[in-house]
């Protein structure tokens, strides 16, 4: 069964640099579109951006934000730079099965407070 | 706002049969990319019941169905049971914004 663990501090200060890993189990980091995707609280579903062997970001946080991919290690990372209060969100890392989204396999999320 | 359009809430009664609809455009679904849908339980991740417009992936009981026409695409669920109380999101591809696009989410209550 694949399996995806998000990693990483769960407050971060406004105006700083929001981290995270995703741990990627019984399936190679090398195929599929690996996204993360963030809902605030009450809020609905954001996607954020993919990373294969290219990346592909929302436009609307394209200039803040990085995802990246360690094959040695079969984990992919988000990170946000620039935080506020708005970026404060559960933040899910996801399997996708295209460009096109079919997210087939999801981790539990990660709640992330930007706070001072 | 999100790109794609759904009712806020919808429901119905044990045993009915109810449906959810996404609204998008000519630069999503209607250029004819797929749509998904998902499920999310409170408290939990969203989890996959519809992928390719109209196909459920094991395990999902053949109570939900998706459906796709036009700039429209929507979610049914028969025999509703009050574990499908939940949220539900339709997703797609826009080629206008070059990237995964979801629906603002409908909340399914089970009278």
């Amino acid at each position: 069964q694949v399996h995806l663990q998000e990693s990483g501090p769960g407050l971060v200060k406004p105006s700083e640099t929001l981290s995270l890993t995703c741990s990627v189990s019984n399936a190679s980091i090398s195929s599929y579109y690996w996204s993360w995707i963030r809902q605030s609280p009450g809020k609905g579903l954001e996607w954020i951006g993919y990373v294969y062997w290219s990346v592909n970001y929302n436009p609307s946080l394209k200039s803040r934000v990085t995802l990246s991919i360690d094959t040695s290690k079969n984990q992919f990372s988000l990170r946000l730079n620039s935080v506020t209060a708005a970026d404060s969100a559960v933040y899910y890392c996801v399997r996708g099965r295209s460009n096109y989204g079919d997210f087939d396999y999801w981790g539990q999320g990660t709640l992330v407070t930007v706070s001072s | 706002q999100s790109v794609l359009t759904q009712p806020p809430s919808v429901s119905g009664a044990p045993g009915q049969r109810v449906t959810i609809s996404c609204t998008g455009s000519n630069s999503n679904i209607g250029a004819d990319y797929d749509v998904y849908w998902y499920q999310q339980l409170p408290g939990t991740a969203p989890r996959v019941l519809i992928y390719d417009n109209d196909n459920r992936p094991s395990g999902v009981p053949d109570r939900f169905s998706g459906s796709k026409s036009g700039t429209s695409a929507s979610l049914a669920i028969t025999g509703l049971q009050a574990e499908d109380e939940a949220d539900y999101y339709c997703q797609s591809y826009d080629h206008s914004l070059s990237g995964c696009v979801f629906g603002s989410g409908t909340k399914i209550s089970v009278l």
